[in-house]
């Protein structure tokens, strides 16, 4: 079975802090995305990546970036977190060549910014 | 503009009842996808549809291309089944999501 795994659950930051949010997936799938999930607002897309090295931004890519050095792992990285960026944030990985558009998800890193 | 449109946003129901949950899209389509999200966080494929029906279990999918709508049905709901399901439809690079249908189901 595909695996997505992301390294926090929950995490408490501060405002203004470097946030770091990582997502690992076992299956060597080239394509990778950042998602977060607001109520109301449902899943919205931060940034992708179809290769190593490679970043595509998203719908809302803006007080975030992303980093892609190894084809299992990336990135979310939050420069300086603000209080707007409270949200449930979402990993996924699909295959490349696929159009079914099927989607991997991770479970989730519910970050809290005060 | 491309657009997915669910309802309803919430739904409260009695263990045992009849749910239904819609889905509608503004283009044609190929596929489109129904996901259910535990609380816990962790989203799960639960159908993939282009066409008729797809039965899993007490869950049921359907799809009507022309009319460019999907219902999710689930056949006596159990308070396991409370969760947030999520229609997706598109393909790699331009997926777009449903808001959502928070299902409570009570016992």
């Amino acid at each position: 079975d595909v695996k997505v795994t992301q390294s926090s659950r929950y995490l408490v930051k501060r405002t203004g802090e470097k946030v770091f949010l990582e997502c690992v997936q076992d299956m060597d799938h080239e394509n990778m995305f950042w998602y977060r999930q607001d109520p109301g607002l449902g899943l919205r897309l931060i940034y992708f990546s179809y290769d190593v090295k490679m970043k595509e931004k998203g719908d809302i890519p803006e007080g975030y970036s992303v980093s892609r050095e190894k084809k299992e792992r990336f990135s979310l990285i939050l420069e300086s977190a603000s209080t707007n960026q409270t949200s449930m944030y979402l990993c996924a990985s699909s295959p490349s060549g696929t159009k079914s558009g099927e989607l991997f998800f991770g479970e989730g890193s519910r970050l809290t910014v005060l | 503009k491309n657009e997915v449109e669910q309802s309803p946003q919430n739904l409260t129901a009695q263990e045992g009842e009849f749910i239904t949950i819609n889905c509608s899209y503004s283009v044609g389509i190929s596929a489109l996808h129904w996901l259910q999200q535990h609380p816990g966080g962790g989203i799960v494929s639960l159908f993939m549809l282009s066409s008729g029906k797809k039965k899993h279990g007490r869950l049921i999918a359907t799809i009507n291309i022309q009319e460019k709508h999907s219902s999710l049905h689930i056949t006596a709901s159990h308070p396991r089944d409370s969760a947030v399901y999520i229609c997706k439809w598109g393909s790699q690079g331009n997926l777009i999501f449903g808001k959502g249908t928070k299902l409570s189901v009570k016992p």
